[in-house]
């Protein structure tokens, strides 16, 4: 089974400030025939299911503002804002989905404003 | 437009069963994977399995397997989530998501909220 790790489990960072989550797979979840990252972000607020970001590890979903950016490859990856906004307080997740139809969650990251 | 509305919070004892729904509308049902995903209160995201509901093909996380069962009504356009006998450790919030094509959890229901308490 594929393992995701994020880092760090919280961190609070002043508005227009920039956060950076990080989240590392426990094998390569870059399929070679296509060059492409099986891992997706996702942000979930209180109190609501999850909102997809990002996949293909860097593809942002229509409607996602750009100051949310994803990055990386093979194992490590990055979840970027750019610049903090209060709407973005909210826990952020990353999956693989390498082995689909099975997904992997990673633990994680609270996101506040300090 | 997709959406997955999910049946009502649910207050259970020990020992109980139950089934909860997720109903989908606005894509073709038969042709997309659902999965099933468990948030304990103030935890993460845990994936627990998944089904096709065309052929009821289903696949379960090591973690799930054998405590819980999912399946599909393709005539309803629904999928479940069955335990037979509910223990105060399955007190969550449960989600079901639909796969896109490409691999990933793009839609998502409003959540079930189990309560398991004596």
């Amino acid at each position: 089974d594929i393992v995701m790790t994020q880092s760090p489990d919280s961190l609070a960072v002043s508005l227009g400030e920039r956060a950076t989550i990080n989240c590392k797979s426990s094998q390569s979840v870059l399929y070679t025939s296509n060059n492409k990252n099986y891992l997706a972000w996702y942000q979930q607020k209180r109190g609501q299911p999850p909102k997809l970001l990002i996949y293909w590890a860097s593809t942002r979903e229509s409607g996602v503002p750009d100051r949310f950016s994803g990055s990386g490859s093979g194992t490590d990856f990055t979840l970027t804002i750019s610049s903090l906004r209060a709407e973005d307080v909210a826990v952020y997740y990353c999956l693989q989905y390498y082995n689909t139809p099975l997904w992997t969650f990673g633990q994680g990251t609270k996101v506040e404003i300090k | 437009e997709v959406q997955l509305v999910q049946s009502g919070a649910e207050v259970k004892k020990p020992g109980e069963s139950l089934k909860i729904s997720c109903k989908a509308s606005g894509y073709s049902f038969i042709s997309y994977w659902i999965g099933w995903v468990r948030q304990m209160p103030g935890k993460g995201l845990e994936w627990m399995g998944i089904i096709y509901p065309d052929d009821s093909d289903t696949r379960y996380s090591p973690s799930f397997e054998g405590q819980l069962t999912i399946s599909a009504d393709k005539t309803i356009s629904t999928a479940y989530l069955q335990w037979n006998s509910l223990k105060a450790s399955d007190t969550a919030m449960y989600y079901c998501a639909r796969q896109d094509g490409r691999g990933w959890p793009d839609f998502w229901g409003q959540g079930t909220l189990v309560t398991v308490s004596s």
